[in-house]
C-alpha cells in the first residue's frame, strides 16, 4: 500500500529565509509524488509533481522539491520565504490500487512565515 | 475560464438525512474526482468518474454514491448522514483520466456539518 508521512505539523520560518517542508513516502513500485497547497477556506492548488527524471523538480510560485530515492523523501523547498507562502501544505502519492486519480495525502504541514 | 465550481458552499444537515453535493469541472475536463477532508486531516479519495463511468472508488461505505452527467458535471450523494460525515467535500477535475500528466484542479469545497 502507498502512504506518505509529513513529520511536522507546523513549520515556522522568518521571511526571506529558506524553507523546507518534509515528506517521506512508502510505495510499491515507482513513486508518483505531488505537492499541493491549501489556503484558508479554499481548495487545494497544485504546486509540483515527480513522475520520473531529474531529482530536483521545479514548480509554481518559486517552489521546488527534491526527490531522494534512497531516503524515500520528497521535501518541498523554497530559497526565500514570503509571508504569502503561509498556508497548509500537503504531500501526496498516487495510490495505484483504487483509481487513476486516487491521491493518498499526508496529514499536512502548516507553514507560517513570520514577517 | 472558470475553475472548478462546487455548490452549495456550506450545508447543515441532521443525522439520518440525505445530501447532494454538486460540482462543475473546468471546461474541457472530462474527469471528476471527489475527496473528503475531515478537519485536521488530508483529503481522502471517495470516487473518480471519467466519461460518465466510475473509474475508482475509495474505502467509503455504500451510503456514498456519485454520478457524472453528459456535460461532465457531477453529484455526490450521501444517505443516512452520520456525525462523522461532517467534513469539507472537495471536487477535483482533470483533463484526462490519469493524473500523470494532468494534475488535479480542486474546487473550494462544500463544508458539510451534520448535527
Amino acid at each position: 500500500a502507498q502512504s506518505v508521512a509529513q513529520p511536522e505539523d507546523q513549520v515556522n520560518v522568518a521571511e526571506g529565509n529558506p524553507l523546507t517542508v518534509k515528506c517521506t513516502y512508502s510505495v510499491s513500485g515507482n513513486p508518483y509524488l505531488f505537492w499541493y497547497v491549501q489556503y484558508p477556506n479554499r481548495g487545494l492548488q497544485f504546486l509540483l509533481k515527480y513522475i520520473t527524471g531529474d531529482n530536483l523538480v521545479k514548480g509554481s510560485y518559486g517552489f521546488e522539491a527534491e526527490f531522494n530515492k534512497s531516503q524515500t523523501s520528497f521535501h518541498l523547498k523554497k530559497p526565500s520565504a514570503l509571508v504569502s507562502d503561509s498556508a497548509l501544505y500537503f504531500c501526496a502519492v498516487r495510490d495505484m490500487g483504487t483509481g487513476a486519480n486516487n491521491l493518498f495525502f499526508g496529514t499536512g504541514t502548516r507553514l507560517t512565515v513570520i514577517p | 475560464d472558470a475553475g472548478v465550481t462546487q455548490s452549495p458552499t456550506h450545508l447543515i444537515k441532521t443525522r439520518g438525512q440525505q445530501v447532494t453535493l454538486r460540482c462543475s469541472p473546468i471546461s474541457g475536463h472530462k474527469s471528476v474526482s471527489w475527496y473528503q477532508q475531515v478537519l485536521g486531516q488530508g483529503p481522502q479519495f471517495i470516487f473518480q468518474y471519467y466519461e460518465k463511468e466510475e473509474r475508482g472508488r475509495g474505502n467509503f461505505p455504500d451510503r456514498f454514491s456519485a454520478r457524472q452527467f453528459p456535460n461532465y458535471s457531477s453529484e455526490l450523494n450521501v444517505n443516512a448522514l452520520l456525525l462523522g460525515d461532517s467534513a469539507l467535500y472537495l471536487c477535483a477535475s482533470s483533463l484526462v483520466a490519469s493524473s500523470y500528466n494532468s494534475p488535479l484542479h480542486f474546487g473550494n469545497g462544500t463544508r458539510l456539518t451534520v448535527t
